[in-house]
């Protein structure tokens, strides 16, 4: 099976500010990447896939980029809805496997 | 607008059987492949297992794998999962979610929780 390792597990920012959270496939999954946003008591939202192209309605401060192994998602002047925990998927072999989660907190 | 609503779950006691569903409205079901997550309670997403829009090709993971079956009646625009034989570590909330061809999950309904406990 692919991993999928997210770094950092945890991170703190302030609003206004930009973060970038890491994640690293095991094997080349070429751009077969999606990335989730997960709040307290919710279902995930899609936001990113193919690595990079935004899923429909979501904001453009959201960017993911990476091809292969190593992938970033990228969020942009932090505002108190973003505050969530967030996770990748790789979709180019099964099972598609999530990383463990990045809990973005103020 | 597209929406999907799991439901089914409950407590069970382990080794016995359970059927979730999830009901899709507001698009062509027939046209996706639609996918299991679950997640325990605490912890982070687990992909299941995925069914193609026609039904013909499924996939699961190995925790689940000879255990559980999805299923899809595109006649009602319902997707299923039966689970047989369930253990404690199967309590998790469970997730259908919808997949565009060519492209990552995009909706995802608002989950199911089930628990597995004697």
């Amino acid at each position: 099976d692919i991993q999928m390792t997210q770094s950092p597990s945890s991170l703190s920012a302030s609003v206004g500010e930009r973060v970038t959270i890491t994640c690293r496939a095991s094997q080349d999954i070429t751009n077969f990447v999606a990335w989730f946003q997960q709040k307290p008591g919710k279902a995930p939202k899609s936001l990113i896939y193919a690595a990079s192209s935004l899923q429909d309605g979501v904001p453009s401060k959201f960017s993911g980029s990476g091809f292969g192994t190593d992938f970033t998602l990228t969020v942009n002047n932090l505002q108190p809805e973003d505050f969530a925990t967030y996770y990748c998927q790789q979709y180019s072999t099964y099972p598609h496997t999530f990383g463990q989660g990045t809990k973005l907190e103020i | 607008q597209v929406q999907l609503v799991e439901s089914g779950g409950r407590v069970v006691q382990p080794g016995r059987s359970l059927r979730l569903s999830c009901a899709a409205s507001g698009f062509t079901f027939s046209s996706y492949a639609f996918h299991w997550v679950r997640q325990a309670p605490g912890k982070g997403l687990e992909w299941v297992a995925v069914i193609s829009f026609a039904g013909g090709n499924k996939f699961y993971a190995d925790s689940v794998k000879g255990r559980f079956t999805v299923s899809r009646d595109n006649s009602k625009n319902t997707l299923y999962l039966e689970m047989n034989s369930l253990r404690t570590e199967d309590t998790a909330t469970y997730y259908c979610a919808r997949r565009p061809q060519g492209r990552g999950l995009d909706y995802w309904g608002q989950g199911t929780l089930l628990t597995v406990s004697s």
